[in-house]
């Protein structure tokens, strides 16, 4: 039981270059999400998804985007990279204690990326 | 929006000494709220939860948090800290609305704990 899988665990990027950071969980977490973790700032979620083919934008979704084609993956795709983009991604899953309840997060062990 | 107040932004202790770190949230109606720990280079990790009942909840590595509804708070205690509890606390609340709940999580910027042996 792997738990929360990300890769790559680093990444430099140019301006202007696409990459996508991939996530997958082996627990059968209907619930999936990715953040950005900046210094000083706590964790902004980016998109969030409740089950395959459902996604829904965060706080913080612009210059990205994601799919949701099966429970175990949710792959974060970066177009255009800026440097602004510059920061610590987390993917975490979840399960549902009861319908529209958060259980435990889960948590990958990041992806970070670097764009100059 | 929901928001979430850390207010501590960094916390220096020397092993031995008590822990309370506090966490504030605006929302008014219920809640179910969380303190996930960061070590150094690591992932965030559980450390409590609190859905309902007993308003004292016991975590992990002997912190325990109380949720006191009046005060929209829910801060996390340890009366003992040790060197390996240096690393980041993140508060987080999960509110539940209405007719449907949400599924998000809203974080608070987190609060450093460094304990000096």
């Amino acid at each position: 039981n792997a738990g929360v899988t990300q890769t790559p665990k680093f990444r430099i990027l140019k301006i202007g270059q696409s990459m996508t950071l991939q996530c997958t969980q082996d627990m059968n977490h209907n619930y999936m999400y990715w953040y950005r973790q900046d210094p000083g700032m706590g964790l902004k979620l980016i998109y969030y998804s409740v089950g395959a083919g459902i996604t829904d934008k965060g706080e913080v979704p612009n210059g990205y985007n994601v799919s949701r084609s099966t429970t175990e993956d949710f792959p974060l795709r970066l177009e255009l990279a800026a440097p602004s983009q510059t920061s610590v991604y987390f993917c975490a899953s979840s399960y549902a204690p009861r319908t529209g309840q958060v259980g435990e997060q889960f948590f990958g062990p990041g992806t970070r990326l670097t764009v100059l | 929006a929901q928001s979430v107040s850390q207010h501590n932004h960094h916390v220096i202790l020397s092993e031995a000494a008590s822990l309370e770190l506090g966490c504030n949230y605006s929302y008014g109606g219920t809640v179910n709220l969380f303190w996930y720990v960061q070590y150094p280079g690591q992932h965030l990790q559980l450390l409590l939860k609190y859905f309902s009942g007993d308003p004292l909840v016991k975590g992990i590595k002997g912190f325990e948090a109380e949720f006191i509804k009046s005060k929209f708070s829910f801060n996390l205690r340890k009366p003992s800290v040790q060197w390996s509890d240096t690393a980041e606390y993140f508060c987080a609340v999960n509110p539940q609305y209405s007719g449907a709940g949400s599924y998000q999580l809203t974080f608070g910027k987190g609060t450093k704990l460094s304990v000096i042996p």
